[in-house]
């Protein structure tokens, strides 16, 4: 099965540096996706990693280590609208094309 | 449209009432999936379709659950005989269905509450 573990609520102030942690454990997966919620919208992709590495999307970045089981979503120079819940998710090889999601974290930016 | 488009937003219904759900996922999407959100927790799988066909229903709680799509595009998620522990925001999603690019487009979610 899937287990995918991150920190449940992290606080920061606008301009600053955040790092999501996602923990997994996992059979075999094909890559490790993140996911950004406002309260009450719909989850929207921010990125993927199907190698390990870091992938850069303007001030978001996504870093995945197979060897480490380990992944973060880095969020830079924080403005008070990233204020949400990011979601890591993996999409398992032996389950088709569907994402399994870890339980989220809330971030919230303060002035 | 040009995202996903489910309705309705909002249901209210009593215990023991069956409820309809549907998804109107983007055009050309060829697989779709519905995924259930508890208030403030992660995202609960239920059901995947690849046309109209769904290769994964390991999601589904009970049998009180079933869901079903047709001409490909839209889908229809139905709650029978509801119960309180079904309240939760129902989370429809569609992709291109080829290849593994993580990239799934949610709609908005029905926001199901069973009194």
């Amino acid at each position: 099965g899937q287990s995918l573990e991150q920190p449940s609520e992290v606080t920061a102030v606008e301009g600053a540096i955040v790092q999501i942690n996602c923990t997994y454990q996992t059979s075999g997966f094909y890559g490790l996706s993140w996911y950004q919620q406002h309260d009450g919208g719909a989850p929207t992709f921010l990125s993927y990693n199907a190698l390990d590495g870091l992938e850069e999307t303007g001030r978001f970045s996504s870093f995945l280590s197979r060897s480490d089981s380990y992944g973060y979503l880095l969020l830079q120079e924080l403005q008070m609208k990233d204020s949400a819940s990011y979601f890591c998710a993996v999409t398992p090889q032996a389950a088709g094309n569907k994402l399994t999601f870890g339980g989220g974290t809330r971030v919230l930016v303060k002035p | 449209g040009a995202g996903v488009s489910q309705s309705p937003s909002n249901k209210v219904t009593e215990k023991g009432k069956d409820v309809e759900l549907r998804c109107d996922p983007i055009s050309g999407h060829t697989a779709l999936y519905w995924y259930r959100q508890s208030l403030g927790q992660g995202l609960e799988f239920l059901i995947y379709f690849q046309g109209n066909s769904a290769p994964d229903k390991s999601g589904l709680p009970s049998d009180r659950f079933s869901a079903e799509r047709t001409g490909g595009s839209v889908s229809t998620l139905t709650i029978q005989r509801t119960q309180q522990e079904d309240s939760a925001v129902y989370l429809c999603a569609s992709s291109l269905g080829g290849g593994n690019t993580g990239e799934l487009f949610f709609g908005e979610g029905s926001r199901l509450t069973v009194l």
